[in-house]
Order: structure tokens, then sequence, then C-alpha cells
């Protein structure tokens, strides 16, 4: 059964350093790895999705990596502002398709 | 991108009576549809697979004859909370699988269920 764990939980920085979210799954058999921004009380955003075959993709200022065989992937945010606070959700789709979330980092910039 | 609507996005409801969710695929056929469910603070949690013309296959633990799905095109899916009690209140999220060989998941927006 597959499990994705989110190191740190919450996370509190101030406002321009650069930040490294880690995510790690348990079953590497997967299509897919996706990162997600939901904001209080809203609905998902998603950021980056990485496919098995590829090894990073990226954004604006958010790069994410994914290792398959070790079962990691990192989102790096450069130059963080305060509108970047939110939770931040590591999703991993596996066999049938299912998409199993991490519980997720709650990161605060602070001005 | 593609776009997946849900409706309501919040309702309030009475214990004992039922409420229905709807997931809307807006500009692509969706082979699978998901329902998650989301409580204050944690994580979504897969509740059950939905697929066009067949049964929901349903997670551990989520009772089917509470929860009922029917996906009876390739661009809507209902999520009926049947009989609601209070700690049915939750934040309800769909999402679609497009048929584009990507396999990339869209996220509705969500439905936050309070019952009273």
């Amino acid at each position: 059964k597959q499990e994705v764990t989110q190191i740190p939980a919450a996370l509190s920085v101030p406002e321009g350093e650069n930040l490294v979210l880690n995510c790690s799954f348990t079953d590497s058999a997967i299509y897919n790895l996706q990162w997600f921004r939901q904001d209080p009380g809203k609905g998902l955003t998603s950021l980056l999705l990485i496919q098995s075959s590829q090894r990073e993709q990226t954004s604006g200022r958010l790069n994410a990596s994914l290792d398959k065989s070790s079962g990691r992937s990192t989102l790096y945010i450069a130059a963080s502002q305060p509108g970047d606070s939110a939770t931040y959700l590591c999703a991993v789709m596996g066999g049938g398709f299912k998409t199993i979330f991490g519980a997720g980092t709650r990161l605060f910039v602070k001005a | 991108g593609a776009v997946v609507s849900q409706h309501p996005s919040r309702v309030i409801c009475k214990s004992g009576t039922s409420v229905k969710i709807e997931c809307r695929s807006l500009d692509f056929q969706a082979t699978t549809m998901f329902w998650y469910r989301q409580f204050p603070k944690k994580s979504l949690m897969l509740m059950a697979t939905s697929n066009e013309g067949s049964k929901a296959t349903y997670e551990q633990g989520v009772e089917k004859d509470k929860f009922l799905i029917n996906h009876a095109s390739l661009t809507l899916s209902t999520l009926t909370v049947t009989s609601a009690h209070p700690e049915d209140s939750s934040f309800y999220i769909c999402s679609a699988r497009g048929g584009d060989g990507n396999n990339e998941q869209f996220f509705g927006p969500g439905t936050r269920l309070t019952v009273l």
C-alpha cells in the first residue's frame, strides 16, 4: 500500500529565503508525482507534475525533482515571498491511477 | 488546462437528509473520476474510484451505502451522502483523469458540507 510522507510538517522562514520541501513514497511503481498548493479553506492549485520518466520540472521560482528509485521528491522554492504562505501537498499516482496524498507541509513566509 | 467543476460549492443540511454533489469535466471526457474527503487541517483521503458505466470502487473503511457514487457519463460523476450526520461534515473534492495518455488528474474546487 502506497504511503506518502512529507517533511517538515510545518516551516516558517523569512522572506527571500530559498527553501526545500521533501516528499517520500514507499512504492516506486508510480505514473507521476504532483505538487499542489492549498490555501486555507480553498481547493487545490496544481504547481508541477512530474511523469515517472522525468527527473525534474520547473515553473518560475519552483523546481521539483523526482528520484523514483529512492522514492523521493523535493520541491524547491526560490526567493520565498509572503504570498507563498500556504500548505504544499505532494501526491503520487500509482496502481489503478489512484492518487495518494501526503499530509502536507504548512509554509509561513514572514515579511 | 482542463477544467473540473463541482456543484454546489457549499451546502448546509439537517441531520438525516441526503445531499448530492456533482462533479463535471467541462472540456474533456473523463474515463475515471475520484472522490476525496478532507478533514480540517488534514490531507486528502481517497474515498472511491468512479468509472463511467460501472460500479464505483470504494477504499477500505468507506461505507458504500452511505456514500453513493454514480458515474452516468464521461463528464459527470455524483456523490450522494445519504442520511447525513454531523460527522459527515467535511470538504469533498473530486478529480477527473483525462484520456490523453498523460495521466494527469484535474481537481475540482471542492464542496464544503456542513451537517447540522
